[in-house]
């Protein structure tokens, strides 16, 4: 059975500061997805990394994708308040009807106060 | 409208009634997902609709849940006999085939009382 496990499930920081949160995953996957949604919200797709090294950046997040140790982080730089939200990633896994769908982590709630 | 639309965004019912919750995708979508999302859980696959077709059902919970897609469009989540742990938020997506990002409604709150 696939797992995606995210941590810290909850992160409280301060404006200006720096953290990672990580996403690891138990199967073989090439594809992992970032997600945001704020309260009562959707989720909001932020990042798609599709190979072992991959890194995207914008704005005050960047996410990298290590396919060899099933690992993939996001890494917030200069924490803002307007970053308070819920990220979760997902995996893309090929199921046995022969199509993909995307496995969840439980989220990181992040709260970013002044 | 430009983005997936889901109604309604909030139901209340009581246990053992029927429910229908509806998914509108963005137009030309020809996937469609749903999922459930529990207080403080991720989020938990339901089933995939490929055009009208649902190739995947393993996500279904129980017989009680099933759901439809008609037209290549809206998509209708019915759950019969409501029990207490079906209250969640259910949340439908949609994509092109082949692409890469689903892109999600905002959700239907299902409290069952």
């Amino acid at each position: 059975e696939l797992k995606v496990e995210q941590n810290p499930l909850f992160l409280s920081m301060q404006e200006g500061k720096n953290y990672t949160i990580y996403c690891n995953y138990s199967t073989t996957s090439d594809r992992l997805y970032w997600y945001r949604q704020d309260p009562g919200k959707s989720l909001e797709s932020l990042f798609v990394l599709l190979s072992n090294g991959a890194v995207k950046q914008e704005g005050r997040l960047m996410a990298s994708l290590d396919t060899k140790a099933r690992l993939s982080t996001l890494h917030i730089t200069a924490a803002v308040h307007d970053l308070s939200a819920t990220y979760f990633c997902a995996v893309d896994i090929l199921r046995s009807s022969g199509y993909s769908t995307l496995t969840f982590g439980k989220g990181t709630m992040l709260l970013v106060s002044p | 409208g430009a983005g997936v639309s889901q109604s309604p965004s909030n139901k209340v019912t009581e246990k053992g009634k029927d429910v229908e919750l509806r998914c509108d995708p963005i137009s030309g979508h020809t996937a469609l997902y749903w999922y459930r999302q529990s207080l403080g859980q991720g989020l938990e696959f339901l089933i995939y609709f490929q055009g009208n077709s649902a190739p995947d059902k393993s996500g279904l919970p129980s017989d009680r849940f099933s759901a439809e897609r008609t037209g290549g469009s809206v998509s209708t989540l019915t759950i019969q006999r409501t029990q207490q742990e079906d209250s969640a938020v259910y949340l439908c997506a949609s994509s092109f085939i082949g692409d890469l990002r689903a892109f999600f409604g905002q959700g239907t709150r299902l409290t069952v009382v």
